[in-house]
């Protein structure tokens, strides 16, 4: 199974401010890499898929990177509807896995 | 606009079977392009990946290991849905469940892009 390790596992941060969460597979998994924002009592909500492909009606403040084996999640500028857990999801091969999480939360 | 639909109990007694369902509206179980997929969360386990069916000329279904033997996952055509059967609970099984769809096309990698309600299943006596 491909291990998805994030960092950090949750981070305090203001509104305005540029934050930047990493995920690492255990092997690469080129560009098969996709984040979810996940709020309480809500479905999951796609943001990137492919790394660094925004999702269709997602702001562009969400911005994604990386290849291989290691890759970010940036929010630049973090609006009051952007605290949430964010997760990390290889989609290269079965059992698809996810990582951890980071939960950002108000400083 | 894909829409799931999760239906089923929210408590289940140990060593009993918890079953969901998921209804498709605006694609279909046997579209060549989909795997539809049961996920669960819980404090303990984070996001995990339970199981998918898929159809590619014929029906294939995809396990995790943690739950293989345990879980069963099965398209309905005649009522575009799919569901989940989960035997011999315990506690340890105690999430939320999520439907969701996961979308292979042409030009990028799959992703869930579509998502079910989530349904609270509790394990207990």
């Amino acid at each position: 199974d491909i291990q998805m390790t994030q960092s950090p596992s949750s981070l305090s941060a203001s509104v305005g401010d540029r934050v930047t969460i990493t995920c690492r597979a255990s092997q690469s998994i080129t560009n098969y890499l996709n984040w979810y924002q996940h709020k309480p009592g809500k479905a999951p909500k796609l943001l990137i898929y492919a790394a660094s492909s925004l999702q269709s009606g997602v702001p562009s403040r969400f911005s994604g990177s990386g290849s291989g084996t290691d890759f970010s999640l940036t929010i630049s500028g973090l609006q009051p509807a952007d605290f949430a857990t964010y997760y990390c999801q290889q989609s290269y091969s079965v059992p698809l896995t996810f990582g951890g999480g980071t939960k950002v939360e108000i400083k | 606009q894909v829409q799931l639909q999760q239906a089923g109990p929210g408590l289940v007694k140990p060593s009993q079977t918890l079953s969901l369902t998921c209804a498709i509206s605006g694609d279909s179980v046997s579209s060549n392009y989909a795997a539809w997929t049961w996920i669960r969360q819980s404090p303990s386990r984070g996001l995990e990946w339970l199981g998918r069916t898929y159809y590619r000329s014929r029906w294939y279904n995809e396990y995790a290991v943690s739950v293989r033997g345990r879980i069963t996952v099965n398209p309905d055509t005649s009522e575009n849905q799919f569901s989940l059967q989960l035997n011999s609970v315990t506690p340890e099984d105690t999430a939320v469940y999520f439907c969701a769809r996961d979308f292979n096309g042409d030009t990028s990698p799959p992703l869930f892009d579509f998502w079910g309600q989530g349904t609270l299943v509790t394990v207990s006596s």
